[in-house]
C-alpha cells in the first residue's frame, strides 16, 4: 500500500541553525501539506503546495520557513534559523486531489528537537 | 473561526466497553468531518468521514454521525478492544480552504 514516508524520525540541532525535513508524498498525489504538533498541543496546519506553489500557509509559516518540491518526488519543509519553540513534531501530508472531502494521507512525522 | 473541540483524555476503558470520545465542531459552510487516529510510533491515519449532515462514517467498528443541528461528531465504538488504544483526533475541512482543523486529540488506552 502506498505511503507518505519522512526523514529523519528524529532531528536534534542547535538553536539558529538551518534544518530541512524531508518527505516523500504518495507518487500519484498533487497536493502536499505540512502540519507540526507542539508536544501536548493541537496538530495545527503550517502550508499547502500545489502545481510547484504555495496554495494556503498559516500565521506560524513566516520568512523562517520554507518549502520546496526539488524533483518529482520530494517534498522539503526548511527552517532557516531555528528557535527553541520551533521543537516539535512535523507532519507531511499528501491527497490526491484538493477538496474538502479528499483524504490527506499522514507520514509518521519527524520530532525536530532544538536546543 | 472554524475550530474543532475534542473532550479531554485521557480515557480509560475495560476491553469490551462502550466507547464516545465528543466532538463538536464551529464552522462557516458545510464543513467535511474526519477522525483520524495516531497509533504509538506512527502517523495520523483517516478513521472514517462524513461529507454532509447526517452522513454516517464507519470503519472498523467506530461510527460517527455528521449532527448539523448540533454541530457534532461523535465517535463511537459498541465494543473496544486493547488494540484500539490510540490517540483520537477529530477534524474539519472546508470548501475555503482544504486545510485540516484539528482537536486536540483524546488519548484511549483500553486494558484488558
Amino acid at each position: 500500500e502506498p505511503e507518505v514516508t519522512q526523514t529523519p524520525s528524529h532531528q536534534v540541532t542547535q538553536m539558529g541553525q538551518e534544518v530541512i525535513l524531508r518527505c516523500v508524498p504518495i507518487s500519484n498525489h498533487l497536493y502536499f501539506y505540512w502540519y507540526r504538533q507542539i508536544l501536548g498541543q493541537k496538530v495545527e496546519f503550517l502550508v499547502s503546495f500545489y502545481n510547484n506553489e504555495i496554495s494556503e500557509k498559516s500565521e506560524i509559516f513566516d520568512d523562517q520557513f520554507s518549502v520546496e518540491r526539488p524533483d518529482g518526488s520530494n517534498f522539503t519543509l526548511k527552517i532557516r534559523s531555528t528557535k527553541l519553540e520551533d521543537s516539535a513534531m512535523y507532519f507531511c501530508a499528501s491527497s490526491e486531489s484538493g477538496g474538502r472531502i479528499d483524504e490527506q494521507f499522514f507520514g509518521p512525522g519527524t520530532r525536530l528537537t532544538v536546543l | 473561526g472554524n475550530s474543532v473541540t475534542q473532550m479531554e483524555g485521557p480515557v480509560t476503558l475495560s476491553e469490551e466497553a462502550f466507547l464516545t470520545i465528543n466532538c463538536t465542531y464551529t464552522a462557516t459552510g458545510y464543513p467535511s468531518l474526519f477522525w483520524y487516529v495516531q497509533y504509538p510510533g506512527e502517523g495520523l491515519q483517516l478513521l472514517l468521514k462524513a461529507t454532509k449532515a447526517d452522513d454516517k462514517g464507519s470503519n472498523k467498528g467506530f461510527e460517527a454521525t455528521y449532527r448539523k443541528e448540533t454541530t457534532s461528531f461523535h465517535l463511537e465504538k459498541g465494543s473496544v478492544q486493547v488494540s484500539d488504544s490510540a490517540v483520537y483526533f477529530c477534524a474539519l475541512s472546508t470548501d475555503s480552504s482544504y486545510k485540516l482543523i484539528f482537536g486536540s486529540g483524546t488519548r484511549l488506552l483500553v486494558r484488558p
